[in-house]
């Protein structure tokens, strides 16, 4: 139980299109989901919370236009990365926390965005 | 800010005792996480402790907290060759409800 998928897991983007990042929770539903952003050899650095059906909260330094993030239904949230640069290149991994288990987070695998 | 502090490397042999240590700065730290992240997959949550407890026990895994001293530390008894991975610690302030707060993880290697 309490798993957690993203889609795609790799990504390859040129500089100035768009990309969207898929995170699922499978097998509970998921109140809250958060997205995180991981730099080589870094920990991971908490960009944005989503509550379904309401307005991301994002962490301070974080672009809200920049990174979009929607949470449309308990099981998926999705995160769009706007106008792509090189240095937006990173290892993005969603996590999700089960409405019946408030204190468990549970991650997914991760996507790595490379822009180029 | 918060902090949370890990050492980047940690070797022992098969079959010893494993411990991976973490301090942390923010003082209304509420639940305290390990995760184990294996080459490749994701996080996967190992375990985690209430502020207000100081040890838990889970089969091999024992987690150790000192509030006082705002450290946590993970012992993995009998260290197999399938603990091979990054533990990383994190803390949250908020209940469980905010997004965590994560050290640099700890590479947990296992000599034969």
């Amino acid at each position: 139980g309490a798993v957690v998928s993203q889609h795609p897991s790799r990504v390859i983007c040129k500089s100035g299109t768009s990309v969207k990042i898929e995170c699922r929770s499978l097998d509970f539903q998921a109140t809250t989901m958060f997205w995180y952003r991981q730099f080589p050899k870094q920990s991971l650095m908490l960009m944005a919370t989503s509550n379904e059906g309401s307005k991301a909260t994002y962490e301070q330094g974080v672009e809200k236009d920049k990174f979009l993030i929607n949470h449309a239904s308990l099981t998926l949230s999705t995160l769009t990365v706007t106008s792509a640069h090189p240095e937006d290149s990173s290892f993005y991994i969603c996590s999700a926390r089960d409405g019946t288990r408030l204190r468990e987070q549970y991650f997914g695998p991760g996507t790595r965005l490379t822009v180029t | 800010g918060e902090d949370v502090e890990q050492s980047l490397f940690l070797s022992v042999r098969e079959g010893d005792s494993s411990v991976i240590n973490c301090t942390y700065t923010d003082s209304s730290s509420t639940y305290l996480y390990w995760y184990k992240q294996e080459p490749g997959a994701g996080l996967q949550l190992l375990t985690y402790i209430f502020s207000n407890m100081d040890m838990k026990q889970d089969q091999r895994l024992t987690v150790l907290l000192n509030k006082k001293d705002k450290h946590l530390s993970l012992r993995i008894a009998d260290t197999q060759t399938g603990d091979s991975a990054i533990y990383f610690c994190a803390e949250t302030p908020g209940g469980g409800a905010d997004g965590l707060t994560f050290g640099k993880g700890t590479h947990l290697i296992i000599q034969p």
